[in-house]
């Protein structure tokens, strides 16, 4: 199966700042990677899809990149609702898997 | 709208078998195919399995495989997940989600299965 990492496991920021997380995929999965944002209690929400492409409905502050085997999610001016607990994941092949999480905290 | 309304929750023993429902609305379940997805206590997001809308062909992740079947029933518009043979490290929430183009796009409220003794 393909692994996927993502770095920092937890992040600590403010208000406004511009916020960063990776995900690096064992192989290459093209650009059939999604990111999800969770709250606690709460099921997952699709914010990106194919790497790059913005779900209906989602704010334009973020935004995703990358391709192969590196990927960004990027948060450009985190607001209050964004503390929430973030996860990519590969639809390359036909066994899915998730990144371990990175969890935004209020710094 | 798109809905996934799931059934509720579950206290099971070990090695026995539990079936969670996943009733969808606002769309043809027979367009998109389902997949689930499972959460242990305070963990990641975990695949089980998923069934295409196009061909019913199903696949499950290998953690359960032989003891898990993904189902759909169009005439209700519900899917079916049922796990056999429960053990304590299945304990974990549940969620379906709709498979949109090829990824998981609208999700089920969660349903939570406890494994215990």
């Amino acid at each position: 199966d393909i692994q996927m990492t993502q770095s920092p496991s937890t992040l600590s920021a403010s208000v406004g700042d511009r916020v960063t997380i990776t995900c690096r995929a064992s192989q290459s999965i093209s650009n059939w990677l999604a990111w999800y944002q969770q709250k606690p209690g709460k099921a997952p929400k699709l914010l990106i899809y194919k790497a790059s492409s913005l779900e209906s409905g989602v704010s334009s502050r973020f935004s995703g990149s990358g391709s192969g085997t590196e990927f960004t999610l990027t948060i450009s001016s985190l607001q209050p609702d964004d503390f929430a607990t973030y996860y990519c994941h590969q639809y390359n092949t036909y066994s899915w898997t998730f990144g371990q999480g990175t969890k935004v905290e209020i710094k | 709208q798109v809905q996934l309304v799931q059934s509720g929750t579950e206290l099971k023993k070990p090695g026995a078998s539990v079936r969670v429902s996943c009733k969808a609305s606002g769309y043809n379940l027979t367009s998109y195919g389902i997949s689930w997805v499972r959460q242990a206590p305070g963990q990641g997001l975990e695949w089980v399995g998923w069934i295409s809308a196009l061909n019913g062909y199903r696949n499950y992740a290998q953690k359960v495989q032989g003891r898990v079947t993904v189902t759909t029933d169009t005439s209700t518009s519900t899917a079916y997940m049922e796990l056999r043979r429960l053990r304590s490290d299945d304990t974990a929430v549940y969620y379906c989600a709709r498979i949109g183009l090829t990824y998981p796009d609208y999700w089920g409220q969660g349903t939570l299965v406890t494994v215990s003794s």
